[in-house]
């Protein structure tokens, strides 16, 4: 059985850094693709970043681009994203996604997410 | 970026009725359409990949076309569980995008 177990979420003041982890297990962790996607409270969902199987591919949404990074170590099965100079629209419900193969950028499973609140 | 635009915001149904979901997007993205249903409090459910397939343990009554950029979700008669917010999703270009969502609700 697949598990995606997000932790790292929490309240945090403007301009400062969390790092959200996300455990995986109950596959062969360097053969999917993972992402983060964020929602709001009462929002939609918008995606947030991807890296790929290996973890030499990465790609970012344009409002979390040169502020996120997204990693992965694959000898642990855990997915990183280190968020810093943190701004309350970052407020969000973070989940981590499972990809359906190394390369793509279909996610097919869920986490229950990590909630991240930036406020002072 | 490729903007999805979902119609209605909020659709109600009774059940056992058809309820039909749309989505536009705002160039081509091939085949690389997804459906997503979510219930208060849970995360997202894959539903429907690649316009029209369903995910595992999807019922039948569950289906996706496209006409172009228009794509639909049709749910072929409601069950109470079915009742819930559906998003539609591209994973053709970066950056991935979803729709606003779809609020379906019991009539």
């Amino acid at each position: 059985e697949v598990q995606l177990l997000e932790s790292g979420g929490g309240l945090v003041q403007p301009g400062g850094s969390l790092r959200l982890s996300c455990a995986v297990s109950g596959l062969t962790f360097s053969n999917n693709a993972m992402s983060w996607v964020r929602q709001a409270p009462g929002k939609g969902l918008e995606w947030v970043s991807t890296i790929s199987g290996t973890g030499k591919t990465t790609n970012y949404a344009d409002s979390v681009k040169g502020r996120f990074t997204i990693s992965r170590d694959n000898s642990k099965n855990t997915l990183f994203l280190q968020m810093n100079s943190l701004r309350a629209e970052d407020t969000a419900i973070y989940y981590c996604a499972k990809g359906v193969s190394a390369y793509s950028s279909l996610v097919d499973f869920w986490g229950q997410g990590t909630l991240v609140t930036v406020s002072s | 970026e490729i903007v999805m635009t979902q119609s209605p915001a909020t659709l109600s149904v009774s059940p056992g009725e058809r309820a039909t979901l749309s989505c536009r997007a705002s160039q081509t993205v091939g085949s690389n359409l997804a459906w997503f249903q979510q219930k208060p409090g849970q995360s997202p459910r894959l539903l429907i990949y690649g316009v029209s397939t369903r995910a595992t343990g999807v019922p039948a009554r569950f289906s996706g076309s496209d006409s172009g950029t228009e794509f639909t979700l049709t749910i072929s008669s409601l069950q109470s569980e079915d009742f819930a917010i559906y998003y539609c999703h591209q994973y053709s270009f970066w950056p991935l995008t979803f729709g606003g969502g779809t609020k379906l609700e019991i009539k």
